[in-house]
């Protein structure tokens, strides 16, 4: 079972900073937080990794809290392309992590 | 584009028949890992081969069967077709590289298979 919970949708305006937010209460010391995206009918697409520290890159920024109990992915402006189903994952890293994936949330951004 | 292909892109089969899957990985990567997901579900691991070797498998059983070959591409074959096989197909493929940093996976874009 996914050890995440996340909203199952949430709506943001284009142009807005999207934050979606996921709970791991369960994490252990040594698992990363990871985020994945897909779009419909696609395959998923990394987005972001992190242990303990908050993360940038070129698509998003990863906010974990201290206790690592939940974070939260900030798209800063979110466009139309941004919709999709955004998906939490726990593990414990390496090429050889078999990821686990719930239901994930579902992100409309609206024109 | 990840640089991952599968094939075919849809597939129609009937109950009680087989099918095989085909991914090729991104150049370079030595692990694959597959997944099927069905309808408004996450993608739910079904097996991963790293270096010609099963390593790890998920809940499913055994009419699920993989193979790695040298090129590190890999296929997956599903005996005895159900209706509830009917799902997208997932493979993505990895490279141990030691940094933890270089343990993101790519996703092909799937095989969607139609059991009826």
């Amino acid at each position: 079972d996914a050890k995440t919970t996340q909203p199952p949708s949430m709506d943001c305006a284009e142009g807005r900073a999207a934050n979606l937010p996921c709970n791991h209460s369960t994490i252990s010391g040594n698992e990363y937080v990871y985020w994945y995206r897909q779009i419909h009918s696609q395959g998923p697409q990394y987005i972001i990794h992190g242990l303990k520290n908050n993360e940038t890159n070129e698509m998003a920024s990863l906010i974990i809290t201290e206790d690592r109990k939940s974070s939260t992915l900030i798209l800063p402006h979110a466009t139309l392309r941004d919709t999709a189903v955004y998906y939490c994952i726990v593990g414990y890293g390496g090429a050889t992590n078999k990821l686990i994936f719930g239901t994930g949330t579902l992100l409309a951004v609206q024109p | 584009e990840t640089g991952v292909t599968q094939s075919p892109t849809h597939l129609i089969k009937t109950r009680g028949q087989q099918v095989t899957l085909r991914c090729s990985s991104q150049s370079g990567h030595n692990t694959v890992s597959w997944y099927q997901q069905a309808l408004g579900q996450g993608p739910q691991f079904i097996f991963q081969y790293y270096r010609e070797e099963e390593n790890g498998r998920g809940n499913f059983p055994p009419r699920f069967s993989g193979l790695q070959f040298p090129n590190y591409s890999s296929e997956l074959n599903v005996n005895a077709l159900e209706l509830d096989d009917s799902a997208l197909y997932l493979c993505a493929s990895s490279f141990p590289g030691g940094a933890i940093d270089t343990d993101t996976q790519y996703f092909g874009p799937g095989t969607r298979l139609t059991v009826l």
